[in-house]
Order: C-alpha cells, then sequence, then structure tokens
C-alpha cells in the first residue's frame, strides 16, 4: 500500500478558482514530486522539492505553486483555475538515492 | 522535455502471451525505471535497472538495458488479463533531477 495520499481525489471547479491540491506521504521523504498527466499519458513536471524550504520548478511551473514547510506535505496551488488546467496531478515521493518513487493515487481535476 | 519514449503506444494480447515493450531515451543515464499504471490511478515502481546492468528479472518481469543504443525493454512473460495497464520508462539522468517519464504503453490483455 502507497503511503503517500491526495485529496481530493476528484474535484470539479469554476474558472478563476484558486484551489489548493494537497499531497502528504508519512514515509519521512526529502523528495517529493508534482506531475501532471493529460489525456495523452505523458507526465510532465510541476515542480519538485528535495528538502524543507527547498522548491524548484519543473517544465509546467507556470501558473502554479508550491510549499514545503514540513517534510510530510507538499500542497500544490493553482492561484486561478482555467479549463486548459483540467488534468490529472500525481504526487510523489522518493529516498535521497533516487530509487523508485511512491506515487499518491492522483487528483482529477475539471475545471468548467 | 521528453527523454523516453515508448513503443509501441498500444498492443494487446491474448492471457499467456508474453508482451514487450520497447523504451528509448536520449542522454546519460544512471538508471532506468520501469512503472505501471493501472486506469486512473498512480504509477506503480516495477524494477530499477542500472546503467552498468544488462539485464534483470523480477517475477514475470525482465527488463533489458542497451546503454550503446539507449534502449531498454520490458518483457512480461504469460501474462493475465491483470497486467492490462499502461506501462511508462522513466530515466534518472546523471545531475539530480527528477525523473523524465515516457508517453507509455497501453497494454489490453484479453482473456
Amino acid at each position: 500500500e502507497a503511503d503517500i495520499y491526495q485529496t481530493p481525489r476528484y474535484l470539479v471547479i469554476g474558472t478563476g478558482k484558486k484551489i489548493t491540491l494537497e499531497c502528504s506521504q508519512t514515509m519521512g521523504h526529502d523528495k517529493m514530486y508534482w506531475y501532471q498527466q493529460d489525456p495523452g499519458m505523458e507526465l510532465h513536471l510541476i515542480h519538485y522539492s528535495y528538502g524543507v524550504n527547498s522548491t524548484e520548478k519543473g517544465d509546467l511551473s507556470s501558473e502554479s505553486t508550491v510549499s514545503r514547510i514540513r517534510t510530510e506535505h507538499f500542497p500544490l496551488t493553482l492561484e486561478s483555475a482555467r479549463p486548459s488546467h483540467t488534468s490529472q496531478y500525481l504526487c510523489a515521493s522518493s529516498e535521497p538515492h533516487q530509487g523508485g518513487y511512491t506515487f499518491g493515487s492522483g487528483t482529477r481535476l475539471t475545471v468548467v | 522535455s521528453q527523454q523516453g519514449e515508448e513503443d509501441p503506444q498500444a498492443l494487446s494480447i491474448q492471457e499467456g502471451e508474453n508482451a514487450t515493450m520497447n523504451c528509448s531515451y536520449k542522454t546519460s543515464i544512471n538508471n532506468l525505471q520501469w512503472y505501471r499504471q493501472n486506469s486512473g490511478r498512480g504509477l506503480v515502481h516495477l524494477i530499477l535497472i542500472r546503467s552498468n546492468e544488462r539485464e534483470k528479472h523480477s517475477g514475470r518481469l525482465r527488463v533489458t538495458l542497451d546503454t550503446s543504443k539507449k534502449s531498454s525493454s520490458l518483457l512480461i512473460t504469460a501474462s493475465r488479463a491483470a497486467d492490462t495497464a499502461s506501462y511508462f520508462c522513466a530515466t534518472d539522468t546523471a545531475g539530480n533531477t527528477p525523473l523524465v517519464f515516457g508517453k507509455g504503453t497501453r497494454l489490453s490483455v484479453i482473456a
């Protein structure tokens, strides 16, 4: 069983709303990641963090922000949701020496 | 930026047959990993092969790596309907950067 949790599982919101997608892990992993997965399955890196108070932008980071105040928590915020943000958002974590990633079940976001 | 490319994009086989998926990448790697994703869920790590390894086994999975050709293959032997999923390769390049995933292969195993 994965020890990384994403909430909500599904979300439908209106254009212009501010939303935060939650991600928490209980494994004590320093490294955490957010990926956006489009309908064609391709995963795009949005943001990542290698520890508390450390965040980096990925290839697709515009219009979203992250924070890493606690090791276990890595929330993603969309300041103003648009229909183009409709997608599956996947959170993952890993141990320091780059073994496999553990993924959450994802948040499927629909912006109408 | 896309590093890995899986081939084929989709594969449909009968239960009991073997399934082979290929992954090509562009730059030098530390390791290459394979993941499975069931519909609408997160990815699950299957196997990791390091750049100095050529072959690795895990149960019914066999992974090969050819660094000279910058390619890897995932073989699932004696497939089952439960193997129906999407399979992704991911590369860990030098420089402590996050994994870069390919576009995946959709595998359908028909009972």
